[in-house]
């Protein structure tokens, strides 16, 4: 199985910043990665699919790149309603995989 | 809309099962894999098993391997997971999933807590 080691585990920012999570992958990958959102209590939301395409809906501010065994998913400017944990996801090799996630907070 | 209903969670003592359903609306059930992830309380997502369309391929996670079984009926548009020899570290909300690749939708999950 492949292994996501996303890092930071937690990061704390400032509304306005530019935050910066990444995912390393065990081993060489294709573009096949997602990112998800999770609120607490609630289910993960799908932000961007296949590295870095953004899903319908999903502010333009979340973005996502890379490819081999490092991808980025960046927010360009901190929003108060985008504290939550985001997971990175694998499909490139069965079975899919998550990251260990990230909690984003407000300092 | 695509709508996801689980249930079936609860309280069990270790050793015992439990079978949860997923009903399934605004799609059709039949074209999709579906998929059971998992959430410890405090923790991160857990992929525990997916189902092909037709039912003819199934992934386990080893965690779960030769004590959970999914299944699916698709007259139904429903999703099911058997879970027997409970474990207390199978305490989590229950999440089915549409698809196996790209997890665009969810259901609100369903908790299942072992413990004596």
């Amino acid at each position: 199985d492949i292994q996501m080691t996303q890092s930071p585990s937690s990061l704390s920012a400032s509304i306005g910043d530019r935050v910066t999570i990444t995912c390393q992958a065990s081993q060489d990958m294709t573009n096949y990665l997602n990112w998800y959102q999770q609120k607490p209590g609630k289910a993960p939301k799908l932000l961007i699919y296949d590295a870095s395409y953004l899903e319908t809906g999903v502010p333009s501010r979340f973005s996502g790149s890379g490819s081999g065994t490092d991808f980025t998913f960046t927010i360009s400017s901190l929003q108060p309603e985008d504290i939550a944990t985001y997971y990175c996801q694998q499909y490139d090799n069965l079975p899919p995989t998550f990251g260990q996630g990230t909690k984003l907070e407000i300092k | 809309q695509v709508q996801l209903v689980e249930s079936g969670g609860g309280l069990v003592k270790p050793g015992g099962s439990l079978r949860l359903s997923c009903a399934a609306s605004g799609f059709t059930f039949s074209d999709y894999y579906m998929s059971w992830i998992r959430q410890a309380p405090g923790k991160g997502l857990e992929w525990v098993s997916y189902i092909s369309s037709r039912g003819s391929t199934i992934y386990y996670a080893d965690s779960v391997k030769g004590r959970f079984t999914i299944s699916r009926d698709n007259a139904r548009s429903s999703l099911y997971l058997q879970m027997h020899s409970l474990r207390a570290e199978d305490t989590a909300v229950y999440y089915c999933a549409r698809d196996y690749l790209w997890l665009r939708d969810w259901g609100q999950g369903t908790l299942v807590t072992v413990s004596s």
